[in-house]
């Protein structure tokens, strides 16, 4: 099992350019999320899934598009980039339920960068 | 509403000696999780531990250890003997589970230096 993977690891774009951060994971998890880490901030969810087809937004979602068409992949779409979205981008998964499946497992994160 | 609060933003201390990072929430749910992540300086989000709103015994996993006080709203953190390979950012986070809610509330972190 390859666990969460992320692509890019690195990323620069410039003001206004639009991108996509790749989400992938193979343990057939049910939910997955996007948080984003600035210094001093710790992680702040910015969207989720519960499930292909299903999607809500977090605690920053302004700036960002998500859907799940797939159990496997959840990516982030940023619309117009803009330097306020420099930060590291990390995508979670996790089985539903309680108990042991509420343990999330993080990605590599994605680092990017916005001039 | 739910916080995570770390108060201890930088904690530097030198190999061997025992350290504590320590973690309150806050949180209206009865039913919640808790758990410690940790950052090396690669980047990646390590799980050190879980633990629910209805136990609150302690727990020791080598020289790692957890302190969950619900009486003071508390989820501490110890390292013994601490080595050079602890210095990390650590993060304590919280996710309830009533309503259905999937945010995962992380604290600020705390970064640890060991030196040798």
């Amino acid at each position: 099992n390859a666990g969460v993977t992320q692509t890019p690891k690195f990323q620069v774009l410039k003001t206004g350019q639009s991108m996509t951060l790749q989400c992938a994971q193979d343990m057939n998890h049910e939910y997955m999320s996007w948080y984003r880490q600035d210094p001093g901030m710790g992680l702040r969810l910015i969207h989720y899934s519960v499930g292909a087809g299903i999607t809500d937004q977090g605690e920053v979602p302004n700036g960002y598009n998500v859907s799940r068409s797939t159990t496997e992949d959840f990516p982030l779409r940023l619309l117009s980039a803009a330097p306020s979205q420099t930060s590291v981008y990390f995508c979670a998964s996790r089985r539903r339920g309680g108990g042991k499946r509420v343990e999330a497992f993080f990605g590599q994160g994605t680092r990017l960068t916005v001039v | 509403a739910q916080k995570v609060t770390q108060a201890q933003t930088e904690i530097s201390v030198v190999e061997k000696e025992d350290v504590t990072l320590d973690c309150v929430y806050e949180t209206r749910d009865t039913t919640y999780y808790l758990f410690w992540y940790k950052q090396p300086p690669s980047g990646e989000l390590v799980f050190l531990i879980r633990r629910n709103s209805f136990d609150e015994q302690n727990e020791i996993s080598g020289r790692y250890s957890w302190n969950f006080q619900k009486s003071t709203s508390s989820f501490n953190f110890t390292i013994t003997a601490s080595q050079v390979v602890d210095s990390a950012v650590y993060f304590c986070a919280l996710r309830n589970l009533q309503g259905g809610s999937e945010k995962l509330v992380f604290g600020k972190g705390t970064k640890l230096t060991v030196n040798p």
